[in-house]
């Protein structure tokens, strides 16, 4: 069964430093999605991507963050200049077009320090 | 905005006991509810989904209800096992595609 896949699986990375964190959704998905989860919080959506853009962020998803389909098969999420606060699971999902279910993969833990 | 609550926020159940945890929403313009659940530090594994036109969905020993008028879901698990032991986290599609999530049920079954 076809899944979306992400890495690292854990990341730890110093404040300041920029991470890249990677998906490869589902083959023949078209909409892309990050959401996060700090520790003990809720999953928050941060970012939708459709036809190569953004398609609505929410107020997380700052200048600090970009998105970006580099290629056929990846989707990645680049935080600029980690904070202490951007410690989090991160999980990218996937989305057919003409379907409203999301895919989600197993999530990068982000540790910044 | 699209709210959603889960009560309770934690539950402890002896092993074989029903497990009945409860999820509502705010605005019911919804295509659909996900369940999930998630073991800690782990990433989400979709339970059930059920669409904004149907009210229920069953699979195995879990069965959700979903109210999209009243904007209440309910997700029950016949004869509780230590295994199901995990956050259950109750999530709902919005018509800007959007997934808003409640802040989950953490269910303990005692042996």
């Amino acid at each position: 069964e076809p899944e979306v896949t992400q890495t690292p699986s854990h990341q730890v990375t110093q404040m300041g430093q920029e991470v890249i964190l990677r998906c490869v959704p589902i083959s023949n998905h078209l909409y892309f999605y990050w959401y996060r989860q700090i520790l003990g919080q809720k999953v928050e959506f941060l970012v939708s991507f459709y036809n190569n853009e953004i398609s609505e962020k929410s107020e997380i998803f700052d200048d600090q963050f970009s998105v970006e389909r580099p290629d056929g098969s990846n989707f990645t999420l680049k935080i600029r200049s980690t904070k202490l606060e951007d410690s989090a699971m991160y999980f990218c999902a996937s989305r057919a077009l003409g379907t409203y279910e999301q895919y989600f993969g197993p999530g990068t833990r982000l540790t910044v320090t | 905005k699209q709210e959603v609550t889960q009560i309770p926020a934690a539950l402890s159940v002896p092993e074989g006991e029903n497990l009945v945890l409860n999820c509502s929403f705010t605005d019911s313009a919804i295509y659909n509810l996900q369940w999930f659940r998630q073991d800690p530090g782990k990433g989400l594994t979709s339970l059930l989904l059920i669409q904004s036109s149907q009210r229920e969905q069953t699979s195995g020993r879990l069965n959700a209800s979903l109210d999209k008028s009243s904007g209440r879901s309910t997700l029950y698990i016949a004869a509780s096992q230590p295994g199901d032991s995990a956050t259950y986290l109750c999530a709902v599609t919005s018509n800007d595609y959007k997934l808003s999530f409640g802040a989950g049920t953490t269910v303990t079954v005692r042996a």
